[in-house]
Parts: C-alpha cells; structure tokens; sequence
C-alpha cells in the first residue's frame, strides 16, 4: 500500500525538550513538507524539501530543523527553541513542487503535546 | 506577505441545504487547490482549478475559480451527513513572487457541520 506514514500518532513531552517526529513515503514523491495546525488555523508549512539534502525554510520555521538524507523519509525536530509547540504536526509529499502543480498527499498527522 | 482569505469559519446547517465557502487572495494566484479534512483527519485533496474562470464538478459539489484568479468558491448543493468537516483552499503563488515560492498558501478553513 502506497502512503505517508507518520509516528507517532500522540506524543508528550516535558518542556526543554527536543522531540523529533517521524514522517516515511513510499510514493517516490521528490518533495515533502511539514505543515502545523493549530485549532481554527489553516495550515502553516514549516519546512519544505524539493530534492535530497535540501531544503529550505516555510513560514513558521524558527525552533524547528529538518533532515532529507533519503528521498522517502523527511524527520522533523522540535527544538526547545519553538516556544510554544503543543499542536498537530502534518507532513505531506508530492511528486514535485514548482509551476506545474501537484496534489499534495498528508500523513496522518502527530498531536504533539508539550507538558 | 501573501494571504488567503476564507469565508465563514463556521456554517451549520440542516441536512438537504446548499453550502458554499469562500476563498481570496490578495495577490494573483498561479492555481488553487481545495482540500478536505474529516474531524480528527488528515487533509485529502479534492481538486485543482488552474484556468481564469474555470468551473468544474464533481458531483454535489463546484467549485470556481474567478476571473482574476484571486478568489474562488465551493459549492455543495443537498448537503448530506457525510459532508461534515473542514474545506480548505490552497492558493499556490506565482514562481516569481517572494516568500513561499511556487508553495501552497492555505485559507484557514470552512468548518461544516450538518444536522441530520
């Protein structure tokens, strides 16, 4: 079955910490992206990564890093940097991104809650 | 920076009635995109309006694009049960602008609930 997956669904940290979540596709999709969403909020994008090792900043980066080292994977680490982190964390791949626009597939999201 | 405007933020109505969102940009958009997400959910694309004043179908539901290439609506007509969540457009700006570059900018949100 073809698909992003994220891990994990629910998660909870004590503040300080930094807390990395997990996102994985099988689709062969060359770009990715980390969205947050916070209640009655559209999404934000985070992160986004065209190509292997590289990527650039989204809107809403300060506290957060991310890694493209393989083509299917694309983590992303909560720094104790971001000041206010509790959210739900969306990751969402695409064949490209660019002028000839693509759907964007989403993950099942990561409630991240920090206590 | 650029923004995407969605209206309303809320809309309860009775199963059977019509519903419509909203979308405006305040900058030329190169396409939309509009999305679904289902309470507790993840979002799921629906479709892609790339044509000045295209219009397009997918059974109860329309969706537009204006002429200026700045707003768009979705329209579900005989709303049922299954339509219950929140609608997301998604304007993808121009290559040449600066900011989010070539990326979707997303609305907020329409979030429809239907009573039965």
């Amino acid at each position: 079955d073809g698909g992003i997956t994220q891990s994990p669904k629910y998660l909870f940290r004590k503040e300080g910490q930094n807390v990395t979540l997990s996102c994985e596709q099988n689709l062969n999709h060359d770009a990715m992206y980390w969205y947050r969403q916070d209640p009655g909020q559209g999404l934000r994008l985070i992160y986004y990564s065209q190509i292997v090792n590289d990527f650039q900043k989204g809107d809403i980066a300060e506290g957060y890093s991310v890694s493209r080292e393989k083509k299917e994977s694309f983590p992303l680490t909560v720094t104790s940097a971001q000041k206010n982190p509790t959210a739900f964390y969306l990751c969402a791949s695409s064949v490209t991104s660019g002028a000839s626009y693509n759907e964007q597939f989403f993950g099942p999201g990561t409630r991240l809650t920090v206590l | 920076g650029q923004q995407v405007m969605q209206i309303p933020q809320y809309q309860h109505v009775q199963e059977g009635e019509d519903f419509t969102t909203y979308c405006n940009s305040s900058t030329t958009l190169s396409n939309i995109q509009w999305y679904k997400q289902r309470p507790g959910g993840h979002p799921v694309f629906l479709i892609q309006l790339v044509k000045s004043g295209e219009v397009k179908k997918q059974k109860r539901l329309t969706f537009q694009f204006g002429e200026a290439k700045k707003n768009s609506s979705l329209h579900i007509t005989a709303t049922q049960t299954t339509d219950v969540g929140t609608y997301f457009c998604a304007g993808v700006s121009p290559m040449n602008y600066g900011g989010s570059q070539g990326n979707l900018i997303f609305g907020k949100g329409t979030k429809l609930s239907v009573k039965p």
